[in-house]
């Protein structure tokens, strides 16, 4: 089945811009969202179709998918986005829901 | 506001049984596809089933088709998932979230249960 790959970890100091990959074949042809995950806590919706950021999300917070990479881009990043980040698509030809495997996003 | 909780989790022998529900609230539940997902301790997220709005489309990940049955009464705002033959990796917490069909992300989640299979 569809498989997404992001990288175990990223860091990056705090007021820089944080950027953290999904790879996918073709994944520039799917609806790709994104989801926050703070320790201890549920997922949150960050990123939906690719680039729409849900009410209540901060602009800070953007998409972007082409080609077999989906990407999220955090700008002037607080320590409290310090959380693990998870892409997800619809796989159609299995009918399935696909996480990727999630990126640990530190806050230097 | 728009709220989803979660509740059924508990301790349970390697092939025992377990139900657990989702209670929606502040939003018309029977208009809204919804999915379970789990995250076993220290790994990522794993999708396991997905239901539209009357229960006549269901998905199941591999892991548990078979196994594993999600339901809904929409006149209880509720959701569900029986699961059977559970096995030491369904230790997970379990998360119902809301969606809408297929490619639509899942905008809203419950806090979670937890499922410890275990002799």
């Amino acid at each position: 089945s569809y498989v997404l790959t992001q990288p175990p970890s990223v860091s990056v100091a705090p007021g820089e811009t944080a950027r953290t990959t999904c790879g996918g074949n073709n994944i520039g042809g799917k609806s790709v969202h994104w989801y926050q995950q703070r320790p201890g806590q549920a997922p949150v919706l960050v990123i939906s179709y690719n680039s729409d950021r849900p009410s209540g999300i901060p602009e800070r917070f953007s998409g972007s998918n082409a080609g077999n990479t989906a990407t999220l881009t955090i700008s002037s990043v607080e320590a409290g986005d310090e959380a693990d980040y998870y892409c997800q698509v619809w796989d159609s030809s299995s009918n399935h829901v696909i996480f990727g495997g999630g990126t640990k996003l530190t806050v230097l | 506001q728009v709220r989803l909780v979660e509740s059924g989790g508990g301790l349970v022998r390697p092939g025992g049984s377990l139900r657990l529900s989702c209670a929606a609230s502040s939003f018309t539940f029977s208009e809204y596809y919804m999915s379970w997902i789990r995250q076993a301790p220290g790994k990522g997220l794993e999708w396991i089933s997905y239901i539209d709005t009357t229960g006549s489309i269901i998905f199941y990940a591999d892991s548990v088709k078979g196994r594993f049955t999600i339901s809904r009464d929409n006149a209880k705002n509720s959701l569900f998932l029986q699961m059977n033959s559970l096995r030491a990796d369904d230790t997970a917490v379990y998360y119902c979230a809301r969606t809408g069909p297929y490619y639509y992300g899942m905008d809203i989640w419950g806090q979670g249960t937890t499922v410890t299979v275990t002799s």
